[in-house]
């Protein structure tokens, strides 16, 4: 069974930072490219980043780009988010999603949120 | 970037009847369009892929259609399990996009 489980999230102030883990299990983490995707309150899904299975290719939606940055560590099969200046248009759930073998999700993590508020 | 717009915004379906989904790419994105059903407080879980495979475990009541920039998800005899947002997803070109859901009620 596939699993992958987010963590870091919480309540942070704007200007401030912040990092988000997701750990996976039931697959082979070094080969897999993993996403980030977030989902503002109420609102639909936006996808944030990948990064690909040797982290030599990493990509970022505008809206993040110069902000977060993307990295894993294949060893304890886990991927972050950092997330620097943070604005309250970032407050969303933050998924970890991965892909079998094309471009669309078939596995997410149950979500981490992140709230941005003074 | 490709936008992806869905229709309607909420489509209310009597149980046992066919629901028709609709979504646009604002170019063409071959057959490369992914469906996701959403509930609360739960992840989106995969539907459809390439336009019309059916992902691992998904009722054979939900089909996808379509191609280049005019796609359809068909639930043919709606449960009541079914209520949910659902939404699209282009993979054509790295930078991913969704479409904005359609939610789906049981009348």
């Amino acid at each position: 069974e596939v699993r992958l489980v987010e963590s870091g999230g919480g309540l942070v102030q704007p200007g401030r930072s912040l990092r988000l883990s997701c750990t996976a299990s039931g697959i082979t983490f070094n080969t897999q490219w993993m996403h980030w995707v977030r989902q503002p309150p109420g609102k639909g899904l936006v996808w944030v980043s990948r990064i690909n299975g040797d982290a030599s290719e990493t990509r970022y939606a505008d809206a993040v780009k110069g902000r977060f940055t993307i990295s894993r560590d294949n060893a304890k099969s886990t991927v972050y988010l950092q997330m620097n200046s943070l604005t309250v248009d970032d407050t969303a759930l933050y998924y970890c999603a991965s892909p079998r073998f094309g471009g669309y999700f078939d596995y997410w993590g149950q979500g981490i949120l992140v709230t941005v508020s003074s | 970037e490709i936008v992806m717009t869905q229709s309607p915004d909420t489509l209310s379906v009597s149980p046992g009847e066919r629901a028709t989904l609709s979504c646009r790419a604002s170019e063409s994105i071959s057959s490369k369009l992914a469906w996701y059903q959403q509930k609360p407080g739960q992840a989106p879980r995969l539907l459809i892929y390439g336009a019309s495979t059916r992902a691992t475990g998904i009722p054979t009541r939900f089909s996808g259609s379509g191609s280049g920039t005019e796609f359809t998800l068909t639930i043919s005899s709606l449960q009541s399990e079914d209520s949910a947002v659902y939404y699209c997803q282009h993979y054509n070109h790295w930078l991913w996009t969704f479409g904005q859901g359609t939610k789906v009620e049981i009348k």
